[in-house]
């Protein structure tokens, strides 16, 4: 079974700055399936990114995805009001344990 | 637009089973271009999946809970739903149904529904 660890827990960051999360699996896994999620309080999680680096419909162009193997990233460009949440990392069929970015 | 939409009740009394649906918008589960899953999360902790079902009826339950979980699907309906049997209190969550793509990610979610498990 493939255990997903996101780092850090929690990132203390202000608006404007750049949000860097890490998603790093227990063992090599296919870019195709790794995906990532934003979810904010009393919402359901929302598809940002799949296959590792590819924005879902709607998403803005400020957040992209890279990694392979075992490491993956979640960058955020420019941190606006609205990207302060909690994000995961998923591979089917596990998820990360999530990282919440908030406001500093 | 795709939505999904979940119902059931609120309050499970322990020992008993938890039954959900969730009804589907916007796409039909028979076209066969996609799985529908179930995911919970308890309140202040992370996503659990708990398995997923294909318009043939053809199910995929998370082994962790394989033993309690039934799915079901009413393509007639555009439906599909969630059996939980001998639930406790460690089954309180939210619970969401979404679609899921071949290559394994989610999208839609449904808005989740809550459910208690209290005597």
């Amino acid at each position: 079974e493939i255990v997903l660890t996101q780092s850090p827990g929690t990132l203390s960051l202000s608006p404007g700055e750049r949000a860097t999360l890490s998603c790093r699996a227990s063992e090599s896994v296919t870019s195709n399936f790794l995906a990532w999620y934003q979810q904010k309080p009393g919402q359901a999680p929302r598809l940002l990114i799949y296959g590792a680096s590819s924005r879902a419909i709607g998403i803005p162009d400020r957040f992209s995805g890279s990694g392979a193997g075992t490491d993956f990233t979640l960058t955020i460009s420019r941190l606006e009001p609205e990207d302060f949440a909690v994000y995961y990392c998923q591979h089917p069929w596990t998820f990360g344990q999530g990282t919440k970015v908030e406001i500093k | 637009q795709v939505q999904l939409q979940e119902s059931g009740p609120g309050l499970v009394k322990p020992s008993q089973t938890l039954s959900l649906t969730c009804t589907v918008s916007g796409d039909s589960i028979s076209s066969g271009n996609s799985y529908w899953s179930w995911i919970r999360q308890p309140a202040g902790k992370g996503l659990e999946w708990i398995g997923r079902i294909y318009f043939s009826g053809s199910t995929t339950y998370n082994p962790s809970l394989r033993s309690r979980v039934t799915m079901s699907v009413d393509t007639s309906k555009n439906q599909f739903s969630l059996k939980l049997s001998s639930v406790t209190a460690a089954d309180t969550a939210m619970f969401y149904c979404a679609r899921e793509g071949f290559s394994g990610w989610f999208d839609p979610w449904g808005q989740g529904t809550l459910v208690t498990v209290s005597s």
